[in-house]
């Protein structure tokens, strides 16, 4: 079945530090999301990437999809204590259901 | 607008019992999912349905049935609760075009 793997697992930066998360796919998907859990909270739908080589940018956060569409990244930028949270990439192959990443957690030291 | 509610929150089973989780959402999607959440195992889907009346196994079906009998309500159920089960459950819902998917709020499940 499909596979979506993310790294690193975890991650510990200095505030002001930048920050990326990488997602591969073991298969091309039609597109990739994006989505971010805080601490005790549920996912949040961040992002949607559909086309070969996207890239699209919310404020300090950065999303490329690749050129095979089977991989992915999220950048940010100067990071903050609001971007605590473990950040998780899924892959669409068919429109029905979502293959979720195993996430990056990202913690940020003041 | 309530979005996507999960009923109830928390619960303690001894192993063996049975439960019913509940999911509601209101904003009339069409297709609904349960995941469960491990530390370091991220959302592995468990049963999901494309509309009203329709259901499909997901990546870690065993031990779990659905139920969709109301568009707005998904139900998630365990017969025999097992230590396993131990988790965080949540319900999504999404819908087209773009099929982002809405969390609920979780329910985190023990089996002792």
């Amino acid at each position: 079945g499909q596979q979506v793997m993310q790294i690193p697992q975890y991650q510990h930066v200095q505030e002001g530090e930048d920050f990326t998360t990488y997602c591969n796919s073991s298969t091309t998907l039609s597109n990739i999301q994006w989505y971010k859990q805080r601490p005790g909270g549920h996912p949040v739908f961040l992002i949607q990437l559909v086309k070969s080589g996207e890239v699209k940018k919310q404020k300090r956060l950065t999303f490329q999809f690749g050129e095979a569409k089977k991989n992915s990244s999220l950048h940010i930028t100067a990071t903050q204590t609001t971007d605590v949270g473990t950040y998780f990439c899924a892959g669409h192959t068919g429109r029905r259901a979502l293959t979720f990443g195993s996430g990056t957690r990202l913690q940020v030291q003041p | 607008n309530a979005g996507v509610t999960q009923t109830p929150k928390f619960r303690v089973l001894k192993t063996g019992q049975s439960m019913t989780l509940l999911c509601a959402q209101d904003m009339n999607h069409e297709y609904m999912y349960w995941y469960r959440q491990d530390p370091g195992m991220g959302l592995r889907l468990i049963h999901y349905s494309v509309g009203e009346g329709t259901t499909a196994k997901g990546e870690v079906p065993d031990g779990y049935n659905v139920s969709r009998l109301k568009k707005q309500n998904f139900l998630l159920g365990l017969e025999s609760a097992a230590p396993s089960q131990t988790s965080v459950y949540f319900c999504a819902s999404s819908t087209a075009p773009r099929y982002e998917q809405y969390f609920g709020p979780g329910t985190r499940l023990t089996v002792t």
